[in-house]
């Protein structure tokens, strides 16, 4: 168990729709990040979030938006789904601003299906 | 676009064997660092291994990294079953400003 919470686990929804998902990180991390994972992309990294202020910006379409909340936990919101959205969405957590620093611990994702 | 690329994509060994995987990487990094992935699940972290770091070991587990090459090595020995699994490695692409970036993995299987 690395300690970080990722909620709902499946989803299944219909194209156009809009989704929140959420994150709990490990207790004490400040950072969090969020990726997508895929079987033709790979694990793209999408967002970080640093103790509430966003810190880097990888491939995250416009659709999509996330924050992360004074209690540490973070959402990714995804709005006028595609059924390229298809994906594992993995949150992980870290204690550093820098991801080089140390390990991130990843829960366990959500799978979103779009119809 | 992924900093580091993992080779072979896919490894089927037979258990108690040495397994062997490696990764390429195309800028200058800080670190290096090694996950695995059992299917479906969160990566779980292996090793990370600094640029100023040769070698580094971890139980069953010895990374090396060569800078002026830009690649890293991953070795497994004596697999077990519970070994089958994907690993990645990831790296800063530029800084760490972009995130840490993973490769598409290697896709180890382990024949009982």
């Amino acid at each position: 168990d690395s300690g970080v919470t990722q909620t709902p686990k499946h989803l299944i929804t219909a194209t156009g729709q809009r989704v929140t998902l959420r994150c709990s990180p490990r207790s004490g991390d400040l950072s969090v990040y969020w990726y997508q994972q895929s079987l033709d992309q790979g694990l793209q990294f999408l967002i970080q979030y640093y103790n509430g202020e966003e810190r880097a910006k990888g491939n995250i379409l416009e659709r999509f938006s996330a924050q992360q909340f004074p209690d540490l936990h973070s959402e990714l919101n995804l709005s006028s789904l595609e059924l390229g959205d298809s994906a594992l969405y993995f949150c992980a957590s870290s204690a550093y601003w820098d991801p080089l620093t140390g390990e991130l611990f990843f829960g366990e994702g959500s799978r979103l299906t779009v119809l | 676009s992924q900093q580091g690329e993992e080779d072979p994509q896919a490894l089927s060994i037979q258990e108690g064997e040495n397994a062997t995987m490696n990764c390429s990487y195309k800028t200058s990094i800080n670190n290096l660092q090694w996950y695995r992935q059992n299917s479906g699940r969160g990566l779980v972290h292996l090793i990370l291994i600094r640029s100023n770091e040769r070698e580094k070991h971890s139980g069953r587990l010895r990374v090396t990294l060569d800078t002026s090459k830009k690649s890293s090595s991953l070795l497994i020995t004596a697999s077990r079953a519970a070994d089958t699994a994907s690993y990645f490695c990831a790296t800063d692409a530029g800084g760490g400003a972009d995130g840490l970036t993973f490769g598409k993995g290697t896709h180890l299987i382990i024949q009982p």
